[in-house]
């Protein structure tokens, strides 16, 4: 038990299809993150939700939605994705405030066919 | 925004040597940076963090130093065995926004 559960494991998924991706954790923290794990870029931030409110978007394209409806829960809503998104999804959590350890899952391996 | 560089991006060290991983920092406000291992397969988890009040810390044969005047800090791992084998990332944040990664050192050590 990591603490910060992700599902699914692994998903593939074709390029018209719609498909979410969920984390939660079960450490009382009140961040939550989501990043994209790749060859070319190894820890690439996309979203920061604090509180349940989103403070960070790493100019990421719209067709990744996040939705957080509590500080416990995040999701990661996938459309019309495209090859190049395949990747490892990892969802972390964090207490209040950036200079807190992050607490990752174990990812999501995406393939986009 | 911050930016972390990180050297070498691989490294290979014989068992029982130590190892030595540098990074620096584009952002002087930085306070806070940890370092996280990842093994294959499995998800970063944070080994040692250092905050910008203190130059060193040692944890076991884990240790990081920090400079603050020239904006680097490092990772060294000493009598290195062949469980540390893993993939290295530091990062720091100023405490305004999230922690920037460096690119991250893969770190084999040959018994």
């Amino acid at each position: 038990e990591t603490g910060v559960t992700q599902t699914p494991r692994h998903l593939v998924m074709g390029m018209t299809n719609k498909k979410s991706l969920k984390c939660e954790q079960h450490l009382g923290h009140n961040a939550m993150y989501w990043y994209k794990q790749s060859a070319k870029k190894p820890l690439e931030l996309m979203f920061v939700y604090n509180f349940k409110e989103q403070t960070e978007n790493n100019s990421v394209p719209s067709r990744f939605s996040p939705e957080c409806p509590n500080s416990s829960h995040l999701f990661l809503h996938l459309h019309t994705l495209q090859p190049e998104d395949s990747a490892l999804y990892l969802c972390a959590s964090s207490q209040a405030g950036y200079n807190s350890p992050l607490h990752f899952g174990n990812g999501t391996r995406l393939t986009v066919t | 925004g911050e930016n972390v560089e990180q050297h070498p991006s691989t490294l290979s060290v014989q068992e029982g040597d130590s190892a030595v991983i540098k990074c620096t920092y584009s952002d002087s406000a930085s306070n806070y940076f940890p370092w996280y291992k990842q093994e294959l397969g499995k998800r970063p988890q944070l080994i040692i963090d250092i905050r910008s009040n203190v130059g060193e810390k040692k944890d076991q044969r884990i240790a990081v130093t920090l400079n603050k005047t020239a904006k680097h800090f490092s990772l060294h791992i000493t009598e290195t065995q062949p469980e540390d084998s893993a993939v290295y990332f530091c990062a720091a944040s100023t405490g305004r926004r999230a922690l920037t990664f460096g690119s991250g050192t893969r770190l084999q050590v040959q018994p």
